[in-house]
């Protein structure tokens, strides 16, 4: 079992529609990234929380550190929306591979208009 | 702020060759690691550098091995290439020592012939 799990792994929307991106993990951390990665590779960070929740826009990013669990929304999507998200969490212990970013498999989002 | 940048973005190489990967960390960050990904995959972490000094590694062959200098950019080399070593390697930086996120650069991608 993969530590860190996303669901679904492909989702179609229409524009407009409002999208739930989910990611659990089973390890101890102390952040975890939401990342957007387009076609051709280049990654970019949307948000990192360790508590709570974070809105940029139309995203918003929540966790629950004891249910060890994490929701990326889009609100009011968007052809230009459509890439693959990529959770990815930061272990408890600085350094060392526990360091470093565990990434899950991505949800690959396509927004039609 | 100048971002982190891979180099070269694109590479073919023979089975059995060496290849030399480059990044240039963002100003001022101390740590960068180094992450394989396979088409389809998420990325899966190879090794990460805080200020010279390998302090995390992945679950990689020696043939995988790396270098930071001290203007905190980073190397990486593989040796004896096979030919599922095809992938995107994304470089991220950070600064290390604390809670601080982490910037991705837009990746090399490999492909072994």
């Amino acid at each position: 079992k993969n530590e860190v799990e996303q669901s679904p792994q492909n989702l179609t929307a229409q524009e407009g529609e409002f999208i739930t991106i989910n990611c659990s993990y089973s390890v101890g951390i102390s952040a975890l990234h939401w990342l957007q990665q387009h076609p051709g590779g280049g990654i970019v960070s949307l948000f990192m929380l360790s508590s709570g929740k974070k809105k940029h826009g139309r995203l918003i990013a929540t966790i629950n550190i004891q249910e060890k669990h994490s929701s990326l929304h889009i609100t009011a999507s968007h052809p230009r929306d459509s890439a693959v998200y990529i959770c990815a969490v930061l272990g408890m212990r600085y350094g060392g591979s526990q360091g470093n970013l565990i990434f899950g498999k991505g949800t690959k989002l396509s927004v039609k208009p | 702020e100048t971002g982190v940048t891979q180099s070269p973005t694109h590479l073919i190489k023979t089975r059995g060759q060496q290849v030399t990967l480059r990044c240039s960390s963002q100003s001022g960050h101390n740590t960068v690691s180094w992450y394989q990904q396979a088409l389809g995959q998420g990325p899966q972490f190879i090794f990460q550098y805080y200020r010279e000094e390998e302090n995390g590694r992945g679950n990689f062959p020696p043939r995988f091995s790396g270098l930071q200098f001290p203007n905190y950019s980073s190397e990486l080399n593989v040796n004896a290439l096979e030919l599922d070593d095809s992938a995107l390697y994304l470089c991220a930086s950070r600064l290390g020592g604390g809670w601080y996120g982490y910037t991705f650069g837009s990746g090399t991608r490999l492909t072994v012939v």
